[in-house]
C-alpha cells in the first residue's frame, strides 16, 4: 500500500511566524500535491511538483511556497503566518501516468493565533 | 474547465437504509472518475474508481457506474452502517496529474 506520511497531525503557530510542513511518500511517485480543506469550500489546491526542484501554482498559491528536494518529500512552507491560514492541510501524491488516483496522507490541522 | 457537482449534506439515514449520493461532472475528453471518502479526522482514502464509459466501481458495498450519456457517477450503497458515516467526495481526472474535486457530502447513519 501506498504511504504518505505528513509530520504533524496539529500544530499551532503564531502570527508571523515562518510554517513548515512536511510530507513524505514511500511509493517512488513522480507527483505531489498540497491542498488545504475548509468547511463549504472543499479542496482547494495550492501547489503540486512533478519532478524534483519542480513546481506549479494550484488554484490558492498565494501566502505559500513549496520545496521539492528529493522524489519522496515535498514540503509546504507559510513563509509569515496569518490567522486566514488555519486550516486543515493535505499533502498527496500518485504516479505521472494518465488517469491515475491520488493517495492522500492523513492531514495537519494548522492553528495559527 | 472541469467541474464536479454533488449533493449538498448532509444526508442523514437510518442503518440498513439506502443510499445514493449525486455526482455528475463536466470535463473535456474521457476522464477518469473516482470516488473518496474522508473519515472523521483523517485523510482522504480511495473509496472506488471507474476509467471508461459504462464502468462499475465497488468496493466495501459502495458502487457506482460511469454515465457518459448522463455526466454521472452517482454513489450507491444498499444497506449503510453508522461506520459509513463521513464525508464523500466525487473527483474527476481528465489526463493531467491534478484532480478535480467536487465539495463533499456528509453522510450521518444513526442507529
Amino acid at each position: 500500500d501506498v504511504k504518505v506520511t505528513q509530520s504533524s497531525r496539529y500544530l499551532v503557530k503564531r502570527t508571523g511566524e515562518k510554517v513548515f510542513l512536511e510530507c513524505v511518500q514511500d511509493m517512488d511517485h513522480e507527483n505531489m500535491f498540497w491542498y488545504r480543506q475548509d468547511p463549504g469550500l472543499g479542496l482547494r489546491l495550492i501547489y503540486f511538483s512533478y519532478d524534483v526542484k519542480m513546481k506549479e501554482k494550484g488554484d490558492i498559491p498565494e501566502g505559500y511556497s513549496v520545496s521539492r528536494e528529493k522524489k519522496e518529500r515535498f514540503s509546504l512552507i507559510l513563509e509569515s503566518a496569518s490567522t486566514n491560514q488555519t486550516s486543515m492541510y493535505l499533502c498527496a501524491s500518485n504516479r505521472d501516468v494518465s488517469n491515475q488516483p491520488q493517495h492522500f496522507g492523513d492531514g495537519t490541522r494548522l492553528s495559527i493565533l | 474547465g472541469d467541474s464536479v457537482t454533488q449533493m449538498e449534506g448532509p444526508v442523514t439515514l437510518s442503518e440498513e437504509a439506502f443510499l445514493t449520493i449525486n455526482c455528475t461532472y463536466t470535463a473535456t475528453g474521457y476522464p477518469s472518475l473516482f470516488w473518496y471518502v474522508q473519515y472523521p479526522g483523517e485523510g482522504l482514502q480511495l473509496l472506488l474508481k471507474a476509467t471508461k464509459a459504462d464502468d462499475k466501481g465497488s468496493n466495501k458495498g459502495f458502487e457506482a457506474t460511469y454515465r457518459k450519456e448522463t455526466t454521472s457517477f452517482h454513489l450507491e450503497k444498499g444497506s449503510v452502517q453508522v461506520s459509513d458515516s463521513a464525508v464523500y467526495f466525487c473527483a474527476l481526472n481528465s489526463g493531467y496529474s491534478t484532480l478535480t474535486f467536487g465539495k463533499g457530502t456528509m453522510l450521518l447513519v444513526s442507529p
